[in-house]
């Protein structure tokens, strides 16, 4: 059964802070890995997906990366804002991490 | 529509009420997702349907639990004889077409609270 883990559970930084979010899971027999943002009472907004063929993928200030032989993802946020602040999750194979919560100081 | 809704937003249930949550997906998806969210957790995937077709309900808790999408669209979470540990918040996704590749959309859930 694929487990997925995501460390840290909380990470607060000061504005324009370069940061790193980690995922990992157990099975790499995925077709792909995404990466959610949740603000607080709300549902899930989808930020990036990384095929199983792909070793990364990018969006504004965003990338994600995947190297599915170690069974890892991360997340990359530059020069993060306070607009930032939520929890971030990803998935794969229908299975979520308990989420990483970051809190952008201004 | 523009993005998935759901109904009610929040929901209070005397212990052993039925209830019923309901999910609007993007029109035209053929993909949709059900998932339970305690608080401090990651959602939990309970039932998969493709188009009318349920075809994953391994996530369902107990057979207390019932969903059903009869004309592939508009999707009915029912929970009967709620129990108190069924609060959490209810969340529905769709994706457009069928199988784990694709990006899925959710909605802004469910919280259903149980006395």
């Amino acid at each position: 059964k694929q487990e997925v883990t995501q460390i840290p559970a909380a990470l607060s930084v000061p504005e324009g802070e370069n940061l790193v979010l980690n995922c990992s899971f157990t099975d790499s027999a995925i077709y792909n890995l995404q990466w959610f943002r949740q603000d607080p009472g709300k549902g899930l907004t989808s930020l990036l997906l990384i095929q199983s063929s792909q070793r990364e993928q990018t969006s504004g200030r965003l990338n994600a990366s995947l190297d599915k032989s170690s069974g890892r993802s991360t997340l990359y946020i530059a020069a993060s804002q306070p607009g930032d602040s939520a929890t971030y999750l990803c998935a794969c194979k229908l299975v979520f991490g308990k989420g990483t919560k970051l809190t952008v100081n201004p | 529509g523009a993005g998935v809704s759901q109904s009610p937003r929040y929901k209070v249930a005397k212990r052993g009420q039925d209830v019923a949550l309901r999910c609007d997906p993007i029109s035209g998806h053929v993909s949709l997702f059900w998932y339970q969210q305690a608080l401090g957790q990651g959602p939990e995937f309970l039932t998969y349907f493709q188009n009318e077709a349920q075809l994953d309900k391994s996530g369902l808790p107990s057979d207390r639990f019932f969903a059903e999408r009869p004309e592939g669209s508009v999707s009915t979470l029912k929970i009967q004889r709620t129990q108190q540990e069924d609060s959490a918040v209810y969340l529905c996704a769709s994706s457009l077409l069928t199988g784990q590749e694709e990006t899925q959309y959710f909605g802004p859930g469910t919280r259903l609270l149980v006395l």
